[in-house]
């Protein structure tokens, strides 16, 4: 079983720029979500992906958008970057979601650190 | 989602028991107690979790109290590797997402 894999690891890039962070999701999940780590905070949901249509959204803004594949998994793309989007971003992947009926667990991946100067 | 209550940080000796509490006395009958770990530079962990009974897995056990208005994780030999930043979430079939706070900073000593 394979776990939840995250690409690139580090990134840098400059107040402005665009940016993409790719994740596969753990083998047989079909729910993929995001979460921004600013240092020494815990995570804050960005927006998840069932099916490969949005499926809940955080306080972001806009500039913040995603996809997710029929393979299942996803993008998460950030626009017009600003100082405070420098964070490590994490991708979760599940296989269902909140509203199955049940309770159910998270598998994160390790994240991508993305710094923006 | 109910919102958590967790002490700042903890240290517990490598070996004995750590017993991390949680406070959500606000919690509602549909809300599950979810723990997640997040050791230095990696992702969240899932630990475990649970409604309304007591849980056990290979990593811990969760003891949520009769009125489900607190739990407490227990990790019953501590080692140096459980050194980390122990999160108490809780999420109902509403919520999408997990809501994290800012957990209790666990630091396991020789």
């Amino acid at each position: 079983e394979t776990g939840v894999t995250q690409s690139p690891t580090h990134l840098i890039k400059t107040r402005g720029q665009q940016v993409t962070l790719r994740c596969s999701s753990q083998s047989g999940h079909n729910t993929v979500s995001w979460y921004q780590q600013a240092l020494g905070q815990g995570p804050q949901f960005i927006f998840q992906y069932y099916r490969e249509e949005e499926n809940g959204r955080g306080n972001f803004p806009p500039r913040f958008s995603g996809l997710q594949f029929p393979n299942y998994s996803s993008e998460l793309n950030v626009n017009a970057l600003e100082l405070d989007d420098s964070a490590l971003y994490l991708c979760a992947s599940s296989l269902g979601w909140a509203g199955s009926g049940r309770g159910y667990e998270q598998y994160f991946g390790p994240g991508t650190r993305l710094t923006v100067t | 989602d109910a919102k958590t209550t967790q002490p700042t940080s903890m240290d517990c000796a490598e070996g004995r028991a750590a017993n991390l509490p949680c406070n959500h006395s606000t919690i509602s009958g549909n809300e599950y107690v979810y723990w997640y770990r997040q050791i230095h530079s990696q992702g969240p962990q899932y630990i475990i979790h649970g409604l309304k009974n007591n849980e056990t897995n290979e990593m811990a056990s969760l003891i949520i109290t009769e009125d489900r208005k607190s739990s407490t994780l227990i990790l019953p030999h501590a080692t140096l590797r459980d050194t980390a930043v122990y999160y108490c979430i809780v999420r109902g079939n509403a919520g999408n997402m997990l809501t994290f706070g800012g957990g209790t900073r666990l630091m396991v000593k020789p």
